[in-house]
């Protein structure tokens, strides 16, 4: 069966400190992948996505994920973390020729600490 | 303006009434959807849409319908509400090639 996993519900991180939110993903073929943040009382904002060629991505606000295929993962990163960083984020995975649905993880929730 | 807006934003009702949440994209899309999100649950597909004409259920379709007036609004509705679709509504649209999602802001609703 198709899933998204992300295994941290929620996470605190200090200013200035680095993060990675995880992401592991089961799906059939090679999927489509994406990062989604939800800033409080906002909607789904897309923060980046894979599709084929370079496995290590970059987006907008200083995020990258990298794609993994032997560890089905899609870890998402960011090397110093700003306070306006604070949301929720979610990795989804799809495949426009499976019907184009996404698949999305339960959400990690980030902290940012003064 | 924004590609794709939702109204309304919010919105309180009383069990057993009708209600009609609707959705405007300015994007150009062909697809459509509507999505549930509910805390620790992520998001969950209701309904797509792939045009007009083309209207598919997605994992929890029950209690709901939608209508797709036109290439650009994409509605849905809840027939006779009840306290447990009390979410947190979002509608999205998507191309090809890669059928990336934008979504909009969300209706944030309540059912009493």
């Amino acid at each position: 069966a198709q899933s998204v996993t992300q295994p941290d519900i929620h996470i605190t991180v200090s200013e200035g400190a680095s993060l990675e939110l995880r992401c592991n993903y089961s799906y059939g073929a090679t999927p489509y992948l994406f990062w989604y943040v939800q800033s409080p009382g906002q909607g789904l904002q897309l923060l980046l996505k894979y599709f084929s060629g370079d496995t290590l991505v970059q987006g907008i606000k200083g995020f990258e994920a990298e794609f993994k295929r032997s560890q089905s993962s899609f870890n998402l990163r960011k090397p110093s973390v700003h306070w306006s960083d604070a949301a929720e984020y979610f990795c989804a995975v799809g495949r426009s020729s499976n019907t184009g649905k996404l698949i999305f993880g339960q959400g990690t929730t980030l902290q940012v600490k003064p | 303006d924004a590609d794709v807006t939702q109204t309304p934003r919010n919105r309180i009702t009383k069990t057993g009434k009708r209600i009609m949440l609707e959705c405007s994209q300015t994007k150009g899309h062909d697809r459509m959807y509507w999505y549930r999100q509910d805390p620790g649950l992520g998001l969950r597909l209701i309904y797509y849409s792939f045009d007009v004409k083309d209207i598919n259920k997605g994992e929890i379709s029950d209690g709901y319908s939608v209508s797709r007036q036109a290439q650009a609004k994409f509605s849905l509705s809840l027939e006779s509400a009840i306290p447990n679709q009390t979410a947190l509504y979002f509608c999205a649209t998507g191309g090809l090639p890669t059928d990336t999602q934008y979504f909009g802001p969300g209706t944030r609703l309540t059912v009493l």
